[in-house]
């Protein structure tokens, strides 16, 4: 069965530190990946996509991903985290015949002053 | 452009009561989806509406139904709530062509069935 798997439910770093939030899927063939960012009271919101070519993915505020077909994962990264980065981080992924997303379970990053 | 809209956004129920969930999105895409969202499961689909005219079920359909009123529309409907079914609901919205299965989703609806 298709699955994707967020290994973290919670992480915390300090402010300034460098971020790295896992993420596994289980695919016959690679889907298409996404990382959505959730903050408290809101809706799902994209911060990058893949789909071929680069496995080195730029996103918006600051995120980046990197796509690794023999490890199965999809890793989401950011140098150096703000504050407001603190939210709820989820990896999904899309069979590239189909059109139906698979979420993770979802990682609470908390972020210390 | 308002995206991805959803109403109510607060609502408490009792028991075997029902209700719909109203969402509409204004970016003429052909695919809409309704998800629930329950601590430490992520995102578990319900329904979706490929295009206009079909609906198919999702990953945990049981005890909902759905209705895709025009391009712009799709409602989800309790018929009779249950507290299993105490969760936030989003909505979502994507074009569907084989390169692109972003989607777009809406604020949310949080649900408490009593």
């Amino acid at each position: 069965a298709q699955s994707v798997t967020q290994p973290d439910i919670h992480i915390t770093v300090s402010e300034g530190a460098s971020l790295e939030l896992r993420c596994n899927y289980s695919y016959g063939a690679t889907p298409y990946l996404f990382w959505y960012v959730q903050s408290p009271g809101q809706g799902l919101q994209l911060l990058l996509k893949y789909f071929s070519g680069d496995t080195l993915v730029q996103g918006i505020k600051g995120f980046e991903a990197e796509f690794k077909r023999s490890q199965s994962s999809f890793n989401l990264r950011k140098p150096s985290v703000h504050w407001s980065d603190a939210a709820e981080y989820f990896c999904a992924a899309a069979p590239r015949a189909g059109n139906m997303l698979t979420f993770g379970g979802g990682t609470r990053l908390m972020v210390k002053p | 452009n308002a995206g991805v809209t959803q109403t109510p956004k607060f609502q408490v129920l009792k028991t075997g009561q029902s209700m719909t969930l109203q969402c509409a999105q204004d970016m003429n895409h052909n695919s809409m989806y309704w998800y629930r969202q329950d601590p430490g499961m992520g995102l578990r689909l319900i329904y979706y509406s490929a295009s206009e005219g079909t609906t198919d079920k999702g990953e945990v359909p049981n005890g909902y139904n759905v209705s895709r009123l025009n391009k712009r529309e799709f409602s989800l409907r309790l018929e009779s709530a249950a507290p299993s079914q105490t969760s936030v609901y989003f909505c979502a919205s994507s074009e569907r062509t084989a390169l692109n299965n972003e989607q777009f989703f809406g604020p949310g609806t949080r649900l408490t069935v009593l």
